[in-house]
């Protein structure tokens, strides 16, 4: 079973306030993904990533940097946060971008107040 | 791009009934439906897939239907239980491009 690890489970901070989420998958899977879930409108993606050095736009990538730095780890920064970037981020894991399945972390809950 | 619509925001079955969760979407070249479930505080993890090449699927009590001129599919979950309870999320992708998720269907299995 594919392993996606992302730390913390749980963050807080203000607004204006800056936020690293960190990711690691240990399945040398090519694609990892940044998705944010809202109340009302499912999952979003953020960024995704098809290597490390590599950054692809999602739907939703205003007020987000993303880095891949190896195959393994993927980060979403978050450098001025805002209350409305309050929400539940899961990382995702996936050996290819399509026809495969993704693989979820546990998901890191951030409220910014 | 493309656009998944999942039909019923929320869904309510008795234990032992049929629980049918129904999805669209909008590019016709589309060829691969996984589904996904989300349990109560929880991530979420794959259940069921379907690709453009069949029709229908089953693994034990989830059945996928896949109607491409209608370009909708369904996730069936027979003799439902009080362990199906979760948020399902259908999703679409085309060959080389990223996966498309709908909003997600809350499902109750009530005693």
């Amino acid at each position: 079973e594919a392993a996606v690890t992302q730390s913390p489970r749980n963050k807080v901070t203000v607004t204006g306030g800056n936020v690293t989420l960190s990711c690691r998958q240990t399945n040398s899977h090519n694609y990892m993904y940044w998705y944010r879930q809202d109340t009302g409108h499912g999952l979003r993606l953020i960024h995704y990533s098809y290597g490390a050095g590599n950054l692809q736009i999602g739907d939703v990538p205003d007020g987000y940097k993303a880095t891949r730095t190896t195959q393994e780890d993927f980060f979403l920064l978050l450098e001025l946060a805002s209350p409305s970037q309050t929400s539940l981020y899961f990382c995702a894991s996936s050996a290819q971008i399509s026809n495969e399945r993704l693989f979820f972390g546990h998901g890191t809950k951030l409220s910014v107040l | 791009g493309e656009k998944v619509e999942q039909h019923e925001s929320t869904l309510s079955v008795r234990e032992g009934d049929s629980a049918v969760i129904n999805c669209t979407y909008t590019d016709t070249a589309s060829s691969y439906f996984p589904w996904y479930k989300q349990e109560a505080g929880k991530s979420l993890h794959f259940v069921i897939d379907i690709r453009s090449n069949v029709d229908r699927k089953q693994s034990q009590r989830l059945i996928v239907l896949l109607d491409k001129k209608a370009k909708r599919f369904s996730l069936h979950i027979t003799a439902t239980q009080p362990e199906d309870s979760a948020i399902y999320f259908c999703a679409a992708s085309r060959s080389n491009n990223r996966i498309f998720f709908g909003d997600g269907t809350q499902l109750v299995v009530k005693p």
